[in-house]
C-alpha cells in the first residue's frame, strides 16, 4: 500500500461547481498535510498547508484534514476554468522544509466554462 | 518573491552523455534543496537533499554516481545526469527551502523536462 493514495481522475465539472478532491494516508505519523497545484508542464505551486487535524480556508479554497480516518480533503467553491490544474496532496511527518514530502498521484481537475 | 527557478526547461540528448540541470533560488536562501523526479502520470519522487556545502543524501534506490548533485551555494544546486539513458527520461523538479522559513515552506522550480534518445 503506498503511504499515500490519490485518485488520478482525471475530473470534470461546470464552472461554478463545488470540487472536492480527496486522498488518504497510511503513516499515523504524519503531522503535516499539504495541497499543491500543478499546471500542465510546471512545477507544483503550494496552496493550502494543515498541520495535524481540522479545518483551513483561504478564499475559495478549504483544506480538511481528519486524522482518525486518515483523510485529506481540498474544497473548491465556485470553481473557474483557471482552476483547471493537477492537483497533488502531500504528507509529512517533519514538515515541507525537510523535504521529506510524500506526494500522491495527483488528480486532474478540468472546469469547463 | 519565494522564485526558483531551473535551466534549462527542456533538454534532448543521446544515450552516453551526461546533462545538468541548474537549480537556483532567485530571491531567497536556501539552506536546503531538494531534487525530484516525475514520471508520467505518478508522483513527485524525491531523489535527493542536498544541504549548501556538504554531500546530498540519497533516497534509496538512487544512485548516488549516476545523479550528482552539487550545492556549491545557498541560491545554486546542480544535479548531473551522468552517461544518459532512455529510462532517465522523466521531469525533473527541484525546490528549496528558505532559511528561516516556515516548516513547510517549500518552493518548487518550473521542472526540466529530459528526453533521452
Amino acid at each position: 500500500q503506498k503511504e499515500v493514495e490519490q485518485d488520478p481522475g482525471p475530473l470534470s465539472v461546470p464552472e461554478g461547481a463545488i470540487v472536492s478532491l480527496n486522498c488518504t494516508y497510511s503513516n499515523s505519523a504524519f503531522q503535516y498535510f499539504m495541497w499543491y497545484r500543478q499546471y500542465s508542464r510546471k512545477g507544483p505551486e503550494l496552496l493550502m498547508y494543515t498541520y495535524s487535524s481540522g479545518n483551513k480556508e483561504d478564499g475559495r479554497f478549504t483544506a480538511q484534514v481528519d486524522k482518525s480516518s486518515k483523510y485529506i480533503s481540498l474544497f473548491i467553491r465556485d470553481s473557474q476554468p483557471s482552476d483547471s490544474a493537477t492537483y497533488l496532496c502531500a504528507s509529512s511527518n517533519y514538515g515541507g522544509s525537510q523535504g521529506n514530502l510524500i506526494f500522491g498521484k495527483g488528480t486532474k481537475l478540468s472546469v469547463k466554462p | 518573491g519565494a522564485v526558483v527557478s531551473q535551466h534549462p526547461s527542456r533538454v534532448i540528448c543521446k544515450s552516453g552523455t551526461s546533462v545538468k540541470i541548474e537549480c537556483r533560488s532567485l530571491d531567497f536562501q536556501a539552506t536546503t534543496m531538494f531534487w525530484y523526479r516525475q514520471f508520467p502520470k505518478q508522483s513527485l519522487m524525491l531523489m535527493a537533499t542536498s544541504n549548501e556545502g556538504s554531500k546530498a543524501t540519497y533516497e534509496q534506490g538512487v544512485e548516488k554516481d549516476k545523479f550528482l548533485i552539487n550545492h556549491a551555494s545557498l541560491t545554486l544546486s546542480t544535479l548531473t545526469v551522468t552517461s544518459a539513458h532512455p529510462e532517465d527520461s522523466s521531469f525533473y523538479i527541484c525546490s528549496a527551502s528558505p532559511w528561516g522559513g516556515r516548516q513547510e515552506t517549500q518552493y518548487f522550480g518550473p521542472g526540466t523536462r529530459l528526453l533521452v534518445l
